[in-house]
């Protein structure tokens, strides 16, 4: 009973390329949206959000999109750097500040 | 000044084993969890508490209990250690008047044997 589901467990990017990581969600309740980073043998990163109220948020290299009919958000990174190599968390928020998570997908930025 | 550092890192026991990992935030938040990162890599919420009271208490086995002395702190005693128990737990914090952006530890990687 995944709620949040990220279902390409990796994705190799070129460096300078697009980087298009997805989400699904089964809840139509969710009404807030985030994305996590997390480094080896570190603590996951808050990195964007997005209110279902906007359908994208924009910050830098980093951009949300929602689509709320699909129940679908994506995260695009442009252009990708070496350093953003990680593992990516897509997360909603449930009842009570209760962040529900994906079971997250591996980056590599190849150089 | 780490934002929220928990305690040990690592740590490897036997099976029947009692232990507890400890959490401790500086940034004033309001909000404290626990959360298990499993064998499948899933990010899970165990505990909420807010102001020493518990608001999330999810469907966790009765040898898992936390204890929060005070806001600032989040500790998690675990009983009767079982194989099944290994993971990787997640202390994190938030403040209710900031959003969802939650801050997490580095994590405590448990190995039971």
């Amino acid at each position: 009973d995944q709620q949040v589901k990220q279902n390409s467990p990796s994705l190799s990017v070129q460096e300078g390329r697009i980087s298009i990581l997805n989400c699904d969600y089964t809840n139509s309740m969710f009404d807030y949206f985030l994305w996590y980073k997390k480094y080896p043998a570190e603590g996951p990163t808050f990195l964007i959000s997005i209110s279902s109220i906007k359908d994208k948020n924009e910050d830098g290299r980093f951009t949300v999109f929602l689509n709320k009919s699909a129940k679908h958000l994506s995260l695009h990174i442009v252009p990708s750097q070496p350093g953003d190599s990680a593992v990516y968390f897509c997360a909603s928020v449930g009842g009570a500040q209760k962040l529900v998570f994906g079971q997250g997908t591996r980056l590599t930025i190849n150089p | 000044d780490t934002a929220v550092s928990q305690t040990p890192k690592y740590l490897v026991t036997q099976m029947g084993n009692d232990k507890s990992i400890k959490c401790e935030q500086n940034l004033g938040h309001d909000t404290m969890y626990w959360y298990k990162q499993d064998s499948k890599k899933f990010l899970k919420i165990m505990f909420s508490y807010n102001n020493k009271e518990l608001i999330i208490n999810e469907t966790v086995p009765n040898r898992f209990s936390p204890k929060s002395p005070d806001k600032a702190h989040l500790n998690l005693h675990i009983n009767s250690l079982e194989l099944g128990d290994s993971a990787v737990y997640f202390c994190a914090s938030s403040h209710r008047d900031r959003g969802y952006g939650y801050t997490f530890g580095s994590g405590t990687r448990l190995t039971v044997v």
